[in-house]
């Protein structure tokens, strides 16, 4: 069965205190891995699209990568406002996003 | 450019009726798929429309039904609604394809 798994489940940090995310996936035909941000109560807002292995994408403090099994999210010298639920989603061949269950991600002033 | 929007924002209901969710897709998407969100979980994908067609299901009941419009909105109607329908219901537009899913804001569905 396609499954997708986030770690950890939530995670505190102090300002400035760089860190990981990390999304492992057991699927077949992986189409594209998908990073997202959720605010409470809001949709999720993208980030990241990563279609193969050794392909990495950055924006601002954050910086995505890919490799067969699993992906990462790595958050460098964060801010209070990077506070959020973190997903990740894998697009498989039936153009259905599967998603984890999300990091909740809490920078401490 | 127009982003995904969604409608209503709220919106309560008691066990047994039926609710009709819309949404709007971003300016040149074709494709709208809608997903449920239980409080502290991920979103679980319910049905992709393309062009008017349903483009694949997920494990949710026949009472869960959609629609797609020539201007390529959407509705998502429920009937005899359940407690456990409780949830964020998000709705998602793209080109379709391998494109990325761009989120509108959720409508958040009680049921009493």
């Amino acid at each position: 069965e396609d499954q997708v798994t986030q770690s950890p489940e939530a995670l505190r940090l102090q300002e400035g205190e760089s860190s990981s995310l990390n999304c492992s996936y057991t699927v077949s035909g992986l189409r594209g891995l998908f990073w997202y941000r959720q605010d409470p109560g809001k949709g999720p807002e993208f980030l990241f699209t990563l279609y193969s292995a050794g392909e990495e994408k950055e924006k601002e403090r954050l910086k995505a990568t890919l490799t067969k099994k699993e992906s990462f999210l790595h958050i460098t010298a964060p801010k209070p406002e990077d506070s959020a639920t973190y997903l990740c989603a894998v697009l498989l061949g039936n153009e259905k996003l599967t998603f984890g269950t999300g990091t909740r991600l809490t920078i401490i002033p | 450019e127009t982003g995904v929007t969604q409608s209503p924002t709220h919106l309560i209901k008691t066990r047994g009726q039926q609710v009709t969710l819309r949404c709007s897709s971003q300016s040149g998407h074709n494709t709208v798929s809608w997903y449920q969100q239980a409080l502290g979980q991920g979103p679980q994908f319910i049905f992709q429309y393309y062009r008017e067609e349903e483009n694949g299901r997920g494990n949710f009941p026949p009472r869960f039904s959609g629609l797609q419009f020539p201007n390529y909105s959407s509705e998502l109607n429920v009937n005899a609604l359940e407690l456990d329908d409780s949830a964020l219901y998000l709705c998602a537009s793209s080109k379709g394809g391998t494109d990325t899913q761009y989120f509108g804001p959720g409508t958040r569905l009680t049921v009493l």
